[in-house]
């Protein structure tokens, strides 16, 4: 199916366990994102990536590792998981950025999974 | 960190009526997003305005970008229960981040 799927969908583990999520894009978009939502706190940035072997920080990246072998696929591990990392994180998808006036702009729709609810107990 | 705080925070409102959130921030965007989110779901997109005093329609909701691009609001007119969800802004800062504002969580009564 075309889109944009995570998996799982839902995950229970436990302080101090490996964990990572899996985010699949058929689009073919260049950007990948990863979100975390939490109450209070609205949508935050994880980590981003422009392309396949590039990836960048977000607003909040500590404690998460991110890969990007191929276009289509975006996970995200977390290495040792905190109970601080209960959330629902949310993979996102765009076309890329435009441009005005020289200045990059970045507002490409993104394009959301269904999204991850993370439980570390 | 560029903050965008929404208000209100929660809204219940009887189907019909109108309402407006708000979507204020002390940082200059070049762009703004708003998406809506349904329950266990991702958001959605449903504009992004560019240019200060920017002002779009669609259908019964009227998005509006502010003159120094540091606020927008969104209207809507006749709401009705399918309005329900959660309306999230979101501003571009610079060349890759997007950063997104708390949420209104607007509840639409029949």
């Amino acid at each position: 199916d075309a889109g944009i799927t995570q998996s799982p969908r839902y995950k229970i583990t436990e302080t101090g366990r490996q964990v990572t999520l899996m985010c699949h894009q058929t689009w073919s978009h260049s950007y990948m994102f990863w979100y975390r939502q939490d109450l209070g706190h609205g949508l935050r940035l994880i980590y981003y990536s422009a392309a396949a072997d590039i990836t960048d920080k977000g607003e909040v990246p500590d404690g998460y590792v991110v890969s990007r072998s191929k276009t289509e696929n975006f996970p995200l591990t977390l290495e040792s998981a905190t109970r601080s990392q209960t959330s629902v994180y949310f993979c996102a998808s765009s076309g890329g950025t435009g441009t005005s006036g020289g200045q990059a702009l970045f507002y490409n729709e993104q394009f959301f999974g269904p999204g991850t609810r993370l439980t570390v107990l | 960190t560029q903050l965008l705080e929404q208000s209100p925070q929660f809204l219940s409102i009887q189907e019909g009526e109108n309402l407006t959130v708000y979507c204020n921030s002390s940082s200059v965007f070049s762009s703004l997003q708003w998406y809506r989110q349904e329950p266990g779901e991702g958001p959605v997109l449903l504009v992004t305005v560019v240019t200060g005093g920017e002002v779009k329609k669609l259908k019964r909701l009227t998005f509006q970008f502010g003159d120094a691009r540091k606020d927008s609001s969104l209207h809507i007119t006749a709401a009705q229960p399918g309005d329900t969800g959660l309306y999230l802004c979101a501003g571009a800062g610079g060349a890759n981040n997007l950063f997104f504002g708390t949420g209104t969580r607007l509840t639409v009564i029949p």
